[in-house]
């Protein structure tokens, strides 16, 4: 089975630091891809990836960047926290661009940003 | 740009009866692919079923299955013989074919299977 691994199930940090949240595939999977997660909003997309090097602005960019230097790590940059960034971020990954077969998720990382 | 709507935010089920969770989108592409996510309080999604908007048989998996209606742009999942372990949130979602494409959530909605 792929795995996909957020590296924090919890985090709890300060308004103004920056924040990185980390996500890991083992299955060489070409597209990888961030959503925040809020109550009575669903899941809303924050970037893509669909190869190294390459990213797109999903629906809700601002706020965040991200990076992707290597294949199986795709990598959320909070610039400069603030309290509603507060939420739960889920991190999932897809084989290639055509593959509809839906996604592969981690665990989630909720952010507690105080 | 594609919509997902689950208007229902909360259900509730007995063990061992049969529930129905309510999906409507609304699209301008002929071909798609629409999904049901369960995510269960360990915050793990999970893919429940899949369907292919050009197949017109409803996909069934064990006691899950879906009444897909393309005309009407709804896509609801039935779930027979609740069990304890289905206490979840189910997420209806929509992608369409081709490159590059992503999925697009509905708000999904609150199941609680009582004993």
């Amino acid at each position: 089975d792929v795995k996909v691994t957020q590296s924090s199930r919890y985090l709890v940090k300060r308004t103004g630091e920056k924040v990185f949240l980390e996500c890991v595939q083992d299955m060489d999977h070409e597209n990888m891809f961030w959503y925040r997660q809020d109550p009575g909003l669903g899941l809303r997309l924050i970037y893509f990836s669909y190869d190294v090097k390459m990213k797109e602005k999903g629906d809700i960019p601002e706020g965040y960047s991200v990076s992707r230097e290597k294949k199986e790590r795709f990598s959320l940059i909070l610039e400069s926290a603030s309290t509603n960034q507060t939420s739960m971020y889920l991190c999932a990954s897809r084989r290639d661009r055509v593959a509809n077969y839906g996604y592969t998720f981690g665990s989630g990382t909720r952010l507690t940003v105080v | 740009a594609q919509t997902v709507t689950q208007s229902q935010p909360e259900m509730s089920v007995q063990e061992a009866e049969t529930v129905t969770l309510s999906c409507t989108y609304d699209t301008s592409e002929s071909n798609y692919y629409l999904f049901w996510y369960k995510q269960p309080p360990s915050r793990q999604m999970i893919l429940v079923i899949r369907q292919e908007a050009y197949k017109q048989q409803n996909a069934t998996e064990n006691r899950f299955s879906v009444n897909f209606q393309k005309a009407a742009k709804s896509f609801s999942l039935k779930i027979s013989d609740s069990q304890l372990g289905d206490t979840a949130m189910y997420f209806c979602a929509f992608m369409p074919t081709g490159a590059n494409s992503k999925l697009t959530f509905g708000k999904g909605i609150t199941l609680s299977v009582r004993p």
